[in-house]
């Protein structure tokens, strides 16, 4: 059973609008949260994280919200860019960093210019 | 430095053939993992090490399955044998130490079984 859900497999959004991507759990004892960002024929990299004990965390045009009450994390970028067009991976971690990551299966972000 | 260094970079085989993958992790990295990318379960972790130790396994999918990692700067991972369903691309990532999640990936090796 998937612990972490990336429930839509692709998204497209116009240039300079929002994109929000989504991401839910299952495991309560998740307490650390991570966004990868993949393109093709490359290995994902880090690109945001949010400690339980925070609800939010920015960084330029990049922020990530964490609702522990209903299991949620969400990724908005804003303004896109083309050049986020890429494969984006939720991850989770439990036991305060004594556990490796557990991904979510992908959202495919398509930025139109 | 040059990062995680997988190989080879593409892998097309036979099914019943053996199959090694390899990875170099960044050096001074204590922490390495093998994770699979398929459609179906995105990416899944098969196993990791802790300063060469294999700390679990519990993802490694049957016993064709068998990983490797004899010093801190080369891990195996081994299907014998290969099948079709197999085919995915496998990712080797390390990290300094266990709980540092910037974690870095290889540009992973897209298996094929025929």
């Amino acid at each position: 059973d998937q612990q972490v859900k990336q429930n839509s497999p692709s998204l497209s959004v116009q240039e300079g609008r929002i994109s929000i991507l989504n991401c839910d759990y299952t495991n309560s004892m998740f307490d650390y949260f991570l966004w990868y960002k993949k393109y093709p024929a490359e290995g994902p990299t880090f690109l945001i994280s949010i400690s339980s004990i925070k609800d939010k965390n920015e960084d330029g045009r990049f922020t990530v919200f964490l609702n522990k009450s209903a299991k949620h994390l969400s990724l908005h970028i804003v303004p896109s860019q083309p050049g986020d067009s890429a494969v984006y991976f939720c991850a989770a971690s439990a036991g305060r960093g004594n556990t490796p990551l557990v991904f979510g299966k992908g959202t495919r972000l398509s930025v139109i210019a | 430095d040059a990062g995680v260094i997988q190989s080879p970079r593409h892998e097309v085989t036979e099914m019943g053939q053996e199959v090694t993958l390899r990875c170099k992790p960044i050096s001074g990295h204590n922490s390495l993992f093998w994770y699979r990318q398929t459609m179906m379960r995105g990416l899944e972790l098969l196993i990791y090490f802790n300063n060469n130790v294999p700390i679990d396994d519990s993802g490694m999918p049957e016993d064709r399955f068998s990983a490797k990692m004899p010093n801190a700067s080369f891990s195996t991972l081994k299907i014998q044998p290969s099948e079709p369903r197999d085919s995915a691309v496998y990712f080797c990532a390390s990290t300094p130490r266990v709980g540092y999640y910037g974690y870095t990936f290889g540009s992973g090796t897209r298996l094929t079984v025929v």
